[in-house]
């Protein structure tokens, strides 16, 4: 069984903090998602991460897949109080069609 | 922006009773998917649906569940005779591709409450 860890499970920081959360799996996988959800709704697709050292940045966000596609970080500049939410990362793997889910950071950015 | 739409947003229904949970994919998306994810745990993996047939499922998607593409746009997760265990949000995702290359996109659930 795949299993995805996050960590830290939980994290608040003011606003204007830098922060890091981070994806880690004993396997590899083939491809890796980032999404973001809101209390009582679906996972919001953030980016998709496929090569192995790739890094992707949406504005403030910067995401990195491990050379050996076992691992991705999640990077924040200057936090804000929008960018409160439960993060997870999903992982799929050759041959299957199934996302394995991460365990999830729930950020809080303090006003 | 195209989205995964899902109805109802709530659904509360006695043990034993079936219940038929709908969703309407993005319209170009070939594989279909159903998640769920109970109150405080991990989205879980039910099923994926190509073809017109289950191509992958888990071990939670028992007998007690089937999946159907009655028409052209609703993808359905029919649960025959609920337990209280089967209480959680279920997600419908749908993708063009599979796999490493087939980003799945999710809607907003539809929150199960069995009593």
């Amino acid at each position: 069984t795949q299993l995805l860890e996050q960590s830290p499970q939980f994290l608040s920081i003011q606003e204007g903090e830098n922060l890091t959360v981070y994806c880690n799996s004993s396997s590899v996988f083939s491809s890796l998602q980032w999404y973001r959800q809101e209390p009582g709704e679906g996972p919001v697709l953030l980016v998709t991460v496929v090569t192995g050292g790739e890094v992707k940045k949406l504005k403030r966000l910067t995401f990195q897949f491990g050379d050996a596609r076992k691992d991705s970080s999640l990077h924040i500049t200057a936090a804000q109080p929008g960018d409160t939410g439960l993060y997870l990362c999903a992982g799929s793997n050759f041959g299957n069609e199934k996302l394995t889910f991460g365990t999830g950071t729930r950020l809080t950015i303090i006003p | 922006e195209p989205e995964v739409t899902q109805t109802p947003s709530h659904q509360v229904t006695q043990m034993g009773q079936e219940v038929i949970l709908r969703c309407v994919p993005i319209s170009n998306h070939l594989y279909f998917y159903w998640y769920r994810q109970i109150l405080g745990q991990k989205v879980e993996f039910l099923v994926s649906f190509y073809n017109n047939e289950i191509s992958e499922k888990s071990e939670i998607f028992d007998d007690q569940f089937s999946v159907e593409r009655p028409d052209g746009s609703n993808f359905t997760l029919k649960i025959r005779s609920t337990k209280l265990e089967d209480s959680a949000m279920y997600f419908c995702a749908s993708s063009v591709w599979a796999g490493e290359t087939g980003t799945q996109y999710f809607g907003p659930g539809t929150r199960l409450l069995v009593l």
